[in-house]
């Protein structure tokens, strides 16, 4: 079976321009998260989808951040414009329902904003 | 909201000692308390978790204990080797009606190193 996969891997942008990670869920999974890590310091959790809607919005920073999961498989999130502070790793993670437990995690999107 | 500390920040040992890293949380109804090892390059794996009903967990090497009424929780690696060496993280959450639901508060993380 097949794990969490995001896309890319890396992505360095200027300040100001536009990005777009990309996660693909395990599988059958309804529940889809994104998470950030910041400079070294704990990951901190950013929103959760169940299927195509989102359940929790709640640690996304502001407004330049939007978040989509298109017919409730893969998932984007999109920062325009980018700031110095946008940069870190964004962790995409998938559990089945029902329930928030086992959480499974993909590689990340290290984003670099210059 | 919950919050989770995490001790030490890093941990340095022998091969074939035993890690031990602890971790406190504020929200009495968290129910879960997952572990994650993250080496370099790779996102985190979950490597063991424990519910709220549960005392201790063991798994091969691993095993992880909590105390609600203390509201701690600790890894314990015993006969560690060198692949052990990663990132730690530990995190809770409240899954039931009420709390914080879905989403997983993380500790800082533990640089585990085990030195051949």
């Amino acid at each position: 079976e097949a794990g969490v996969t995001q896309f890319p891997s890396h992505s360095v942008i200027e300040k100001g321009q536009t990005v777009t990670l990309r996660c693909d869920p395990i599988s059958g999974h309804d529940n889809l998260y994104w998470y950030r890590r910041v400079m070294g310091k704990e990951i901190k959790f950013l929103l959760h989808f169940v299927k195509e809607s989102k359940q929790d919005e709640s640690g996304m920073p502001n407004n330049r951040f939007l978040a989509e999961r298109t017919g409730g498989t893969y998932s984007t999130l999109k920062v325009q414009p980018a700031e110095l502070e946008d940069s870190g790793v964004y962790f995409c993670a998938s559990s089945q329902d029902p329930g928030p437990y086992e959480q499974y995690f993909g590689p990340g999107t290290r984003l670099t904003v210059t | 909201g919950e919050n989770v500390e995490q001790h030490p920040s890093t941990l340095s040992v022998q091969e074939g000692d035993s890690a031990v890293i602890k971790c406190t949380y504020s929200d009495s109804a968290s129910n879960y308390f997952p572990w994650y090892k993250q080496e370099l390059g790779k996102g985190p794996q979950l490597i063991i978790d424990i519910r709220s009903n549960v005392g201790e967990k063991k798994d091969q090497r691993i095993a992880v204990t909590l105390n609600k009424t203390a509201k701690h929780f600790s890894l314990h690696i015993t006969e560690t080797q060198p692949e052990d060496s990663a990132v730690y993280f530990c995190a809770a959450i409240n899954g039931g009606r009420g709390g914080s639901n879905y989403k997983l508060t993380f500790g800082k993380g533990t640089l585990l190193t085990v030195n051949p």
